[in-house]
């Protein structure tokens, strides 16, 4: 059975610390990995991946893929209370989104 | 910037009726999809939709649901005969091709009671 599996399940930081979230999966017929955050409602797309090695970067966000080792991590780096969020891993397969569970990602001032 | 949008926002209904939920998915993607959320628990698939058929679908839709792309604009859920269990959040989402990322709409928050 396909799963997407993320960790931590909810992280709290202060602001200013760098986080890493983790997403592994088992997906057959893998055509790519997004990323996603949720706030309170829609999730709004943040990366798609589908090669290995190499990072996305979006300000003070960046991510990275692993095919070998089925997994990818999202970073971010100087995190501000404004990135307080759920955030989601999911897994292109044909058609439709396979998702994880998410990350609760909580910054204190 | 263009993006998905979803109505109601909100919609309580009675187990046993019919509830129609309501996307404009953006103007120029070509798929459009439908998941669902139940409150605390993963988004979960429910279907995909091109060419004005299904391409895919979970086991969740099973025949108490549907979909339709009435006009050019719209794309609709359907669900036939509504259970407590429906009560969830329904996004709808839409790509331009198959393998870009989806757009999410508001998301419909649909209470059975």
């Amino acid at each position: 059975e396909d799963k997407v599996v993320q960790s931590p399940l909810s992280l709290v930081v202060h602001e200013g610390d760098t986080v890493t979230l983790n997403c592994s999966y088992e997906v057959t017929n893998f055509r790519s990995l997004l990323w996603y955050k949720q706030e309170k409602k829609a999730p709004t797309f943040l990366f798609m991946l589908t090669s290995s090695g190499i990072e996305k970067k979006s300000g003070r966000l960046s991510s990275i893929l692993d095919k070998k080792e089925l997994f990818s991590i999202l970073n971010i780096t100087a995190t501000q209370t404004g990135d307080s969020a759920v955030y989601l891993c999911a897994v292109r397969s044909n058609y439709q989104l396979i998702w994880g569970a998410g990350t609760k990602l909580i910054i204190k001032p | 910037e263009p993006e998905v949008t979803q109505t109601p926002s909100h919609q309580v209904t009675q187990m046993g009726q019919e509830v129609i939920l309501r996307c404009v998915p953006i103007s120029n993607h070509l798929y459009f999809y439908w998941y669902r959320q139940i409150l605390g628990q993963k988004v979960e698939f429910l279907v995909s939709f091109y060419n004005n058929e299904i391409s895919e679908k979970s086991e969740i839709f099973d025949d108490q649901f549907s979909v339709e792309r009435p006009d050019g604009s719209n794309f609709t859920l359907k669900i036939r005969s509504t259970k407590l269990e429906d009560s969830a959040m329904y996004f709808c989402a839409s790509t331009v091709r198959l393998y870009n990322e989806q757009f999410f709409g508001p998301g419909t928050r649909l209470t059975v009671l």
